[in-house]
Order: C-alpha cells, then sequence, then structure tokens
C-alpha cells in the first residue's frame, strides 16, 4: 500500500457528461501529481501541484482542470467527456517537487 | 520536449536468467525513477537514482544513474515468476520550474517457470 488513496476505483459516464476523481496523497507530501494512462499512450503527465500551487503542466486538455486543496488532495475534473477519454488515471504524490513520486491504485474511467 | 526511450519493448526469458532493460533521454536528467506495474495496479517505486554515476541496488534488481545523465539501466538478476509486469523509467530534467517527471513506454517483462 503506498498511502495515496484514490476514488472512485471504477467509474463508467456517458458522453458529454462530467466526473471529478479525487486523490488523497501520503500523510506529509505536498506535491501531488496527476497522469492518464491509456493503452497506446503510455503514462501521460497531465499536471503537478505543491502545496496548493501549480507547478507544472503537461498535455492536459482544456476540458480537463484540477487544483489541490488547503488539506493537500487534490482533485481531477474532466468535462465534456468522450469516448477517447477512457483509461486509467492515476495521482501520485510525492514529499517535495523532486523526491520520489509514489502512485496511487488509480481510477479507471469508462466513457459509453 | 523531453523524451525517454525504454528499450527493450518487452521481453520473454526463463525463470532463473538475468534481465537489462535501459532508458535513454534526450535531456539532462537530475533523477531517475525506476517502476514496475502488475496488471490493474498503479506503478510501485523501485529505485530512486538522484546522482551521476549511482549505482543502487534493491534486493536482485540494480539500477544506474548514467554519467552523461542521459540514460538509466535497469537489472534483474535471477528472475522469478514474479517479476513478471511492465517495468517502467521515469526522469526529471533539471532546473526551472520543470517538476514534470516524464515516463517511458515501459517494457514488459514475461518470465516462464
Amino acid at each position: 500500500d503506498s498511502g495515496v488513496t484514490q476514488t472512485p476505483k471504477h467509474l463508467i459516464t456517458a458522453t458529454g457528461q462530467r466526473v471529478t476523481l479525487r486523490c488523497s496523497p501520503r500523510s506529509g507530501d505536498l506535491s501531488v501529481y496527476w497522469y492518464q494512462q491509456s493503452l497506446d499512450q503510455g503514462l501521460q503527465f497531465l499536471i503537478q501541484y505543491y502545496n496548493g500551487e501549480e507547478r507544472a503542466k503537461g498535455n492536459i486538455l482544456e476540458r480537463f482542470s484540477a487544483q489541490q486543496f488547503p488539506d493537500l488532495h487534490s482533485e481531477l475534473n474532466l468535462s465534456s467527456l468522450e469516448l477517447g477519454d477512457s483509461a486509467l488515471y492515476f495521482c501520485a504524490s510525492s514529499a517535495l517537487t523532486e523526491s520520489e513520486a509514489f502512485f496511487g491504485q488509480g481510477t479507471r474511467l469508462t466513457v459509453v | 520536449g523531453q523524451q525517454l526511450n525504454q528499450s527493450p519493448q518487452s521481453m520473454f526469458i526463463q525463470e532463473g536468467e538475468d534481465v537489462s532493460m535501459n532508458c535513454t533521454s534526450s535531456s539532462i536528467f537530475n533523477t531517475w525513477l525506476w517502476y514496475k506495474q502488475d496488471p490493474g495496479e498503479g506503478p510501485v517505486l523501485l529505485i530512486a537514482l538522484y546522482k551521476a554515476g549511482e549505482l543502487t541496488s534493491n534486493g536482485r534488481l540494480t539500477a544506474q544513474f548514467g554519467i552523461t545523465r542521459k540514460d538509466s539501466f535497469l537489472n534483474i538478476s535471477a528472475s522469478i515468476p514474479s517479476d513478471v509486469g511492465i517495468y517502467f523509467c521515469a526522469g526529471r530534467a533539471t532546473g526551472g520550474s520543470n517538476y514534470k517527471l516524464t515516463f517511458g513506454k515501459g517494457t514488459l517483462l514475461t518470465v516462464n517457470p
């Protein structure tokens, strides 16, 4: 158990809908990362937060947004969902911005 | 952007054999991490490397941070069936506000008992 908690584990929703994925980092970790993993793309970096502030941004679509709250948990919001957004979404956390990252179990999103 | 080339893409080996996989980067990295992912699970951190030339072991696993800071390798000795999975390298570049962790596409390891 990495100590990173993601909810829900599975999510099935229709195209055009909006969903929110939640991540609780390891106790004491200030940095949270979000990744998307699909079969043909590997682990794609979406965004990173450190202590509530955005620190790095990857190829995150405009339909996607994230935030890190004062209690350090983070949420990834996905809107106007398309079939191609079906993937595993992982959250990872680290103590600092440059230390090793530990992953949660992921949320499997299926858009139908 | 940063590119990580991980090879080989897949390996089929017999139990007891040693395995080697590597990653090369177009950028200089100041951190290399190696992860293993089982189906339907999140990646699990195996080894973290922070200094050029650093050689670190974790049981039967050994990883090295290349001197050029653009490559890293992972060796697994005396493989066992539970080593099956996808191995990912990840690197973090130096300098500025570039904190993102870039992943290779993974090496799928199959171990025949």
